[in-house]
Formats: C-alpha cells, sequence, structure tokens
C-alpha cells in the first residue's frame, strides 16, 4: 500500500516566515511533486523532481523553492509566505512508467498565512 | 486555453442514472490520461487511466478516449450518492501530471 505522509494536516503561519512543508514516501519513487488546489483553479503543479537533488519548475514555481535531498522525502520551502500563497498543499510522489505516470497523493497540508 | 479542461459543474444525476463527465486536453504529445475522484477536504485518489483510444471498463466506471478529438470522459453507471465528489481529469505530460479544474458530481436520492 503507496503511504504518501506530508507533515503537517494544518499550518497557520505569519507574513514573512520561510516555512517547510515536509513530503515522504515509502514506496521508492522517483518522482516527486508538490501542488497547490485552489477553488475554481484546481490542482496547479509547484515543482516536481524526478530523482534526488533533481528538480523542475512547475506552473507556478514563483515564491517557493524545493529540496529532495534523499529519494524518500521531497519539502516545499516558502522562502517568506505571503498571504496569497494561503492555500491546500498536497504532495504526491509515482513511478517512472514510460507514459504510464501514476501519481499518489499526501493527505494535503492546508496552510493560512496572516 | 487550460492544457487540460473540465466543465465545474456541478452536474447533478439521480440515484442509479449514468453520470457523464468530460474532459478536453491541448497538448497532442499527452499519452496516458486519470481520472481522480477527491471528496471534500480529502486527497485525491485515482480511479482508473487509459492509453489506448476507445474504452476501459472497471466495474461500474467506463474511461473513453478519442485522440483525433483530443477527448476523455468517465461514465458512472448506476450512480450512488457515494459517488458524490469533485472528478479531476489528468493528463500525463513529460514525468508530470496537469490537471483539469474538476467537475463535481452530485448524486440526488
Amino acid at each position: 500500500d503507496v503511504k504518501v505522509t506530508q507533515s503537517s494536516r494544518y499550518l497557520v503561519k505569519r507574513t514573512g516566515e520561510k516555512v517547510f512543508l515536509e513530503c515522504v514516501q515509502d514506496m521508492d519513487h522517483e518522482n516527486m511533486f508538490w501542488y497547490r488546489q485552489d477553488p475554481g483553479l484546481g490542482l496547479r503543479l509547484i515543482y516536481f523532481s524526478y530523482d534526488v537533488k533533481m528538480k523542475e519548475k512547475g506552473d507556478i514555481p514563483e515564491g517557493y523553492s524545493v529540496s529532495r535531498e534523499k529519494k524518500e522525502r521531497f519539502s516545499l520551502i516558502l522562502e517568506s509566505a505571503s498571504t496569497n500563497q494561503t492555500s491546500m498543499y498536497l504532495c504526491a510522489s509515482s513511478t517512472l512508467r514510460g507514459g504510464d505516470t501514476e501519481a499518489f497523493f499526501g493527505q494535503g497540508t492546508r496552510l493560512t498565512v496572516v | 486555453q487550460k492544457e487540460v479542461e473540465q466543465n465545474s459543474g456541478p452536474l447533478s444525476v439521480p440515484e442509479g442514472a449514468i453520470a457523464s463527465l468530460n474532459c478536453t486536453y491541448s497538448d497532442r504529445g499527452s499519452q496516458s490520461f486519470f481520472w481522480y475522484r477527491q471528496y471534500s477536504g480529502k486527497s485525491p485518489e485515482l480511479i482508473m487511466f487509459i492509453y489506448s483510444n476507445g474504452d476501459k471498463e472497471d466495474g461500474r466506471f467506463t474511461a473513453q478516449l478519442n485522440k483525433a478529438s483530443q477527448y476523455v470522459s468517465l461514465l458512472i453507471r448506476d450512480s450512488q450518492p457515494s459517488d458524490s465528489a469533485t472528478y479531476l481529469c489528468a493528463a500525463e505530460g513529460v514525468s508530470k501530471l496537469t490537471f483539469g479544474t474538476g467537475t463535481r458530481l452530485q448524486v440526488t436520492l
């Protein structure tokens, strides 16, 4: 059973704080992703990684960075949190299988920036 | 133009009816397509995927793909109240998935 675990379910941070969201998967998946989900906008890809120390920008990387020092862990960093980063953040992982990239999601972190 | 487009709904169907959810995509290079179900306050869970033209059936669910028309659909037969959720369509890119905004389905008693 694939397990993707995010460190926090709910988080409240102040504007300007540096915020770390952690994600761990236990299935030895190569790919890991960070999405944010907002009403009416759906799931938008922030960053993804296809290998340790490798990262690629998604559709909305501005204001975020990521770190992947170990295969099982992918961290999302908000360098200086702003109110427009209040959102639901979802981590996902998947295997590399040619065109078949089934993704499994963590439970989500609802971040509120005040 | 969004890469993956869905009607946001809500789509309301009576219990026992067939629910038809539709999705179009713009990237002709996409090879695989996925349907996820998301209950309110929960994370998405995969229902099924399809990568060949035609139909793919799994229980009450049937996915349909038409690459010429760049169109993917999900049919839910014998709809149940427990099927009430948001359904997300996703298209595979280079090692990543691009999602539509989702269609909210309501199955009424």
